[in-house]
């Protein structure tokens, strides 16, 4: 069964540092991948894919994503955060099944929190 | 362009009572799912859409009814509620053609945060 795992459920940060926020899937198929944020109180927002091409994926908001097909990861990255980069980040798999259909697997999120 | 909209934002509800939550798209996408958004499990999969008049269970359907009379709403029903029912419910849609440029990428609502007392 494919799955998510976001290996630290909080990472907190002083202002400015860089940061890492590590994501392992597990699937036998093609996969892509999604790194969604969500700010306290809102819905999810995307911020950078997967779908194929460059492993090295640039989002929205200074982040970026390695794809790494050897170790199944997809790290996100950002060499110096800000306050207001504090948010729950949620890793998530698309698998896709015959027919055409599609399900979203996500990560039990994890919690950066930016200290000035 | 409004995307993904969802109603209500709160709600009290008592053990045993029924509700139905309200998501709407205007992005003529084919795809509807919901999601439940517990503390320390993420999102899961409760019930999604491939269509109008088309519906399939995801990780966590029990309790919860779905329909999709619609292409552009998708409704969440809980018939008799229970305090394990008390979570923030998210709706989501996403566009099946690969020519979008937002292939699989899902587009999510505010949410409506559900307390079952």
């Amino acid at each position: 069964a494919q799955s998510v795992t976001q290996l630290d459920s909080q990472v907190p940060v002083f202002e400015e540092a860089p940061v890492e926020l590590r994501c392992n899937y597990s699937s036998s198929v093609s996969v892509y991948l999604f790194w969604y944020v969500q700010y306290p109180n809102q819905g999810l927002q995307l911020l950078l894919k997967y779908l194929s091409g460059s492993t090295l994926v640039k989002g929205i908001n200074g982040f970026e994503a390695e794809f790494n097909k050897s170790q199944t990861s997809f790290h996100l990255r950002k060499p110096s955060v800000h306050i207001s980069d504090t948010a729950e980040y949620f890793c998530a798999v698309t698998v896709m099944f015959s027919g055409g259909y599609n399900k979203l697997i996500f990560g039990a999120g994890t919690r950066l929190a930016v200290h000035p | 362009n409004a995307g993904v909209t969802q109603t209500p934002k709160f709600r009290v509800l008592k053990t045993g009572q029924s509700m139905t939550l309200l998501c709407a798209q205007d992005m003529n996408h084919e795809y509807m799912y919901w999601y439940r958004q517990d503390p320390g499990m993420g999102l899961r999969l409760i019930h999604y859409s491939v269509g109008e008049g088309t519906t399939a269970k995801g990780e966590v359907p029990d309790g919860y009814n779905v329909s999709r009379l619609k292409k552009q709403n998708f409704l969440l029903g809980l018939e008799s509620a229970a305090p394990s029912q008390t979570s923030v419910y998210f709706c989501a849609s996403s566009s099946t053609l690969y020519s979008s440029g937002q292939y699989n990428e899902q587009f999510f609502g505010p949410g409506t945060r559900l307390t079952v007392l």
